[in-house]
């Protein structure tokens, strides 16, 4: 069956530190996009992909990067973290404007 | 900012009782999901509602949209213990990205 994972589950990482997490869907989906979950928040979007070669910028994009080198794969990176970028991370894919399929989630701890 | 907000931040029942959460949204949009998320889960897509519809079921769930007050409830009926969750809506107001909002907590007691 298709599906989207996301790695590790969960890390921990120190201040300054470039971290990277992973994320790959196996439904050949050319939307990809990557958000970030704070309590009271819901879910704000950090990054987001359209198809390979192709990244745009969320509202909350400060702090992180991504590359799209195939169709299945999106990882974000941290470039130095932040104790302000302690969150759960989730990683999302959609055939188009519709339904999004989305990860497991990535909790994320800046010490 | 956020799209759309959810009323009420938070709601507890009883089992067989039905469940009513509202979304407010702020500009045009094509369509309106909501979406459950189970703690420490991602997002599950629930339901799609399109801006020239007006009403949409499935199964125990029943969503409406008015255009006209930009706004959205999703009812679910007959609640169970398992219908305890998050729930989202999320609105396509800026092209193709989905904008959520903070969500309901809903908890269902058995």
């Amino acid at each position: 069956d298709a599906e989207i994972t996301q790695s590790p589950r969960h890390k921990i990482t120190e201040t300054g530190r470039q971290v990277t997490l992973a994320c790959h869907q196996t439904w050949n989906h050319n939307n990809m996009f990557w958000y970030r979950q704070d309590l009271g928040h819901g879910l704000r979007l950090i990054h987001y992909s359209y198809g390979v070669q192709d990244t745009n910028k969320g509202e909350v994009s400060d702090g992180y990067s991504v590359s799209r080198s195939n169709t299945e794969d999106l990882p974000l990176t941290l470039e130095s973290a932040a104790s302000s970028q302690t969150s759960v991370y989730f990683c999302a894919s959609a055939k188009n404007t519709d339904t999004q399929y989305f990860g497991p989630g990535t909790r994320l701890t800046v010490l | 900012s956020q799209q759309g907000e959810e009323d009420p931040q938070a709601l507890s029942i009883q089992e067989g009782e039905n469940a009513t959460m509202n979304c407010s949204y702020k500009t045009s949009i094509n369509n309106l999901q909501w979406y459950r998320q189970n703690s420490g889960r991602g997002l599950v897509h629930l339901i799609l509602i399109r801006s020239n519809e007006r009403e949409k079921h499935s199964g125990r769930l029943r969503v409406t949209l008015d255009t006209s007050k930009k706004s959205s409830s999703l009812l679910i009926t007959a609640s169970r213990a398992a219908d305890t969750a998050s729930y989202f809506c999320a609105t396509d107001g800026y092209g193709n990205k989905l904008v959520f909002g903070a969500g309901t907590i809903l908890r269902v007691k058995s």
